[in-house]
């Protein structure tokens, strides 16, 4: 079975920290993709990153970067420098086997106060 | 290049009611997928759809369905509606292939009465 945990419900920081949100995956298949999307209060949910599982090289996209470790199943994401804009629910999402389906997590609710 | 565009932004409708929501991928996407987004059971695969076909299918009702036209609109439609359909839905469009990226529109957001 195929199930991706956020076992953050929800993140409080101060602008300026850095904060991460955490992603743990299983999975049985060896080819697999997993995704970061950001939902602001607006519904859409945008797209951040995509990362393979032949892939675990990590990305840093300005204060974004995420660390995606094979041995332990996980796929963190990081915020250095927070801002208030980045307030907003976080999910992780696994699309693994022959399909186009995404299993996604239950989010990550992060608030950044000024 | 525009979005994905879902329409319309916002229904209420009455319990055993039927409703249409629609969608439009990103030009040259080919699948576009279904997600229901509740509190309780958060976001859930209802089905996918390329080139016309669906293509996988969701743990939901037979009530839930859907098709796409040659121009890769979506369409989903939801029969008898009941109270707990209460939710946002969201269309994802991708160019198809397995593992591409997933472009989200802003959703639907149905509410039953």
């Amino acid at each position: 079975a195929q199930k991706v945990t956020q076992a953050q419900t929800e993140i409080s920081v101060v602008e300026k920290e850095d904060v991460t949100l955490d992603c743990v995956y299983e999975t049985r298949d060896t080819t697999y993709y997993l995704f970061w999307y950001k939902q602001p209060p607006s519904g859409e949910l945008v797209f951040l990153i995509r990362r393979n599982s032949f892939d675990e090289q990590n990305e840093i996209s300005g204060r974004y970067s995420w660390n995606f470790q094979k041995s332990t199943s996980s796929f963190n994401f990081t915020i250095t420098a927070s801002q208030v804009v980045d307030s907003a629910v976080y999910f992780c999402a696994l699309n693994g086997g022959a399909t186009n389906k995404l299993i996604f997590g239950t989010g990550t609710l992060l608030a950044v106060q000024p | 290049k525009a979005g994905v565009t879902q329409t319309p932004r916002y229904l209420i409708k009455t319990r055993g009611q039927q409703v249409t929501l629609s969608c439009s991928p990103i030009s040259g996407h080919r699948s576009v997928s279904w997600y229901q987004q509740t509190p309780g059971q958060g976001l859930q695969f209802l089905f996918e759809y390329f080139s016309e076909t669906q293509r996988n299918k969701g743990n939901f009702p037979g009530r839930f369905s859907g098709r796409q036209f040659s121009n890769s609109r979506s369409e989903m439609n939801v029969s008898t509606l009941e109270l707990g359909d209460s939710a946002l839905y969201l269309c994802a469009s991708s160019l198809g292939g397995v593992g591409t990226e997933a472009f989200f529109g802003q959703g639907t957001r149905l509410t039953v009465v």
